[in-house]
């Protein structure tokens, strides 16, 4: 079975740093991209960022761009999102997927999510 | 950056009715797109992938058609189980995008 599991995720002030890990098992872990993707309070679903399987590529969405960082450990079966520089508009649960590329298009798998709150 | 523009944002229809959502893309995206579930609290659950192809598991009442910048996700005889948000993604260029999502209420 298909397992995602993330952790994490807190209270941090503004400025701020967090890392957030996703822990995998049930698949080929170094077969896949992965991403992260997060949710405001009451808001839409937002694509944060995603890693190639080798970690050869990584891809962000603009208003992240030098501030957040994803990476991966194919060893230990680990998806990580290093968060520096928060601001209150990061506040959001954030939910690592397992993105299946090449004619299936589409985060198949999602974790259940970990909430991180930037607030003073 | 491709903007998906979902209609409507919030439906109320009653069990056994049909019901369409639409997203609306601001570039073609050829048929990469995919339709995902969100119920209250949970993670979201896709149901089609590469606009019209439905995922292991989902029930064949769900289904997605379109190419280009037009596509639309039915639900042929809605359930109380479909009382949900759903969302649409483009997974043609980056940045990936998601539509704002339409909330499915049950009558």
């Amino acid at each position: 079975e298909v397992q995602l599991v993330e952790s994490g995720g807190d209270l941090v002030q503004p400025g701020g740093s967090l890392r957030l890990s996703c822990a995998v098992s049930g698949f080929t872990f170094r077969s896949y991209w992965m991403s992260w993707v997060r949710q405001a309070p009451g808001k839409g679903l937002e694509w944060v960022a995603s890693i190639k399987e080798d970690a050869s590529e990584k891809y962000y969405v603009d208003s992240v761009k030098g501030r957040l960082t994803i990476s991966r450990d194919n060893a230990e079966n680990l998806l990580f999102l290093q968060m520096n520089s928060l601001r209150a508009d990061d506040t959001a649960v954030y939910y690592c997927a397992r993105f299946i590329s090449s004619g299936r298009d589409s985060f198949d798998h999602w974790g259940q999510g970990t909430l991180v709150t930037v607030s003073s | 950056d491709i903007q998906l523009t979902q209609s409507p944002s919030f439906l109320s229809a009653s069990v056994g009715d049909r019901v369409t959502i639409t997203c609306r893309a601001s570039q073609g995206l050829r048929n990469y797109l995919a339709w995902y579930q969100q119920r209250p609290g949970k993670a979201p659950k896709l149901l089609i992938y590469i606009a019209s192809t439905l995922e292991s598991g989902v029930p064949s009442r769900f289904s997605g058609r379109g190419s280009g910048t037009e596509f639309t996700l039915t639900i042929r005889s809605l359930q109380p189980e479909d009382s949900a948000t759903y969302y649409c993604q483009q997974l043609n260029t980056y940045p990936l995008t998601f539509g704002g999502g339409t909330k499915v209420e049950i009558k």
